[in-house]
């Protein structure tokens, strides 16, 4: 059992790059999510989904869209990078309050 | 917004001491979660405590939630290296919100 499947776990662009953070989970929750991680400010949410075709904003969505096609994917895009959206991204799946979270991707905006 | 605040942010500790770690809210908790995080790894869901009063224990880590549903608890006992990492709290903010808010973190250092 896969669980919660992120890819790249790495990536490096440079200001004004796009690129999309790839997620998948096998485990067939409704629930979907994302969040960055910063030093010193923990997780911060920034968008979700409860469902195929449905999605809304967390705390921080500015630069970032995302997509609910299937069950099992959950893509974030960044249209064009900016140094501030370095981070460690996290990708969860929820099912009955518990979050499962992939190994996260470190991206680098230079 | 709910803003929970973790304390300490840091924490530094002898093999086989106890330690505490606390997550405060300003507002009503709809449901609290404790994660850990091992440096670099994704996370890894810990205790989710919903009724205020409600105590829940896995092995040496026991997690509470007071009465008045603002403020949460987490203790090991006896701690280990294997305790070491980062330990999140997590929130929904509005009962049913699906928007699972986290505190800043507290990093957890076991020293031998």
């Amino acid at each position: 059992n896969a669980g919660v499947t992120q890819t790249p776990k790495f990536q490096v662009l440079k200001t004004g790059q796009s690129m999309t953070l790839q997620c998948a989970q096998d485990m067939n929750h409704e629930y979907m999510s994302w969040y960055r991680q910063d030093p010193g400010m923990g997780l911060r949410l920034i968008h979700y989904s409860v469902g195929a075709g449905i999605t809304d904003q967390g705390e921080v969505p500015n630069g970032y869209n995302v997509s609910r096609s299937t069950t099992e994917d959950f893509p974030l895009r960044l249209l064009s990078a900016a140094p501030s959206q370095t981070s460690v991204y996290f990708c969860a799946s929820k099912i009955a309050g518990e979050l499962f979270f992939g190994e996260g991707s470190r991206l680098t905006v230079l | 917004s709910q803003e929970l605040e973790q304390s300490p942010q840091s924490l530094i500790v002898q093999e086989g001491k106890n330690l505490t770690i606390n997550c405060t809210s300003s507002k009503t908790l709809y449901g609290l979660y404790w994660y850990k995080q091992k440096y670099g790894e994704g996370l890894i869901f810990l205790m989710m405590l919903q009724k205020g009063g409600e105590e829940k224990s896995h092995e040496k880590i026991t997690a509470k939630l007071d009465e008045k549903k603002q403020q949460s608890s987490l203790h090991i006992t006896a701690s280990q290296p294997s305790h070491a990492g980062i330990y999140l709290c997590g929130a929904d903010p509005v009962e049913g919100a699906q928007k699972l808010v986290f505190g800043q973190g507290t990093r957890l250092t076991i020293n031998p």
